[in-house]
């Protein structure tokens, strides 16, 4: 079974607006964490975001924030005033802390920033 | 530098041949990781390691090995490299105490022929 879901392949936003990137997960642990990466056309993976299973408050990196649901299981990903250089795909991924921490991604939204 | 650091950054092999990718980091962390990336999908992990003498497997590992050969470095071989092989790779560590952050490296893009 997907322990992680990302329900949109391809969206597109206009730059300045915010847009809300879905991710649903599926576990039956009381401790994990969800993160959120960028991969940019060049490949690499950059760090956006973090929420532990624990924390009671939704996390916010500049202009990320994570909506955390804890009983839906889901953490979308809100960007705010979009930019330009936004268009990337976005990976939701989970640790899973009773199997060494492993992460398991979901198959990542392709986003547009159209000016 | 980069904290984590993977060469080389391109290949390309034949069907049939042995490479290693390596892969170093300077975050003095225990745990190291291998993923896999195939065009469209998300990163799927090939070996860990929490220390120099602890290698387990992850859910692809069929057609891999690994080496741990300090703390600070992990090399992913394939034996007998396949087309179905080409991907990218990344390498990754996390401490083993914290939010558990990960670092990836800059990817390693294969391609088999």
């Amino acid at each position: 079974a997907q322990k992680i879901t990302q329900t949109q392949p391809g969206m597109f936003v206009q730059e300045k607006e915010a847009v809300t990137l879905d991710c649903t997960y599926d576990t039956s642990d009381q401790s994990y964490g969800l993160f959120w990466y960028k991969q940019p056309s060049s490949g690499e993976m950059i760090f956006l975001i973090y929420q532990g299973s624990y924390d009671e408050q939704n996390a916010t990196e500049g202009r990320y924030s994570l909506n955390f649901q804890k009983a839906r299981k889901s953490a979308n990903l809100v960007i705010s005033a979009s930019q330009l250089g936004d268009s990337a795909m976005y990976f939701c991924a989970m640790r899973e802390d009773r199997h060494w921490g492993k992460l398991i991604f979901g198959q990542g939204t392709e986003l547009s920033v159209k000016p | 530098d980069a904290d984590v650091t993977q060469t080389p950054r391109n290949r390309i092999t034949k069907t049939g041949k042995r490479i290693m990718l390596e892969c170093s980091q300077t975050k003095g962390h225990d745990r190291m990781y291998w993923y896999r990336q195939d065009p469209g999908l998300g990163l799927r992990l090939i070996y860990y390691s929490f220390d120099v003498k602890d290698i387990n497997k992850g859910e692809i590992s069929d057609g891999y090995s690994v080496s741990r050969q300090a703390q600070a470095k992990f090399s992913l071989s394939l034996e007998s490299a396949i087309p179905n092989q080409t991907a990218l790779y990344f390498c990754a560590t996390r401490p083993g105490t914290g939010n558990y952050g990960y670092t990836f490296g800059s990817g390693t893009r294969l391609t088999v022929v």
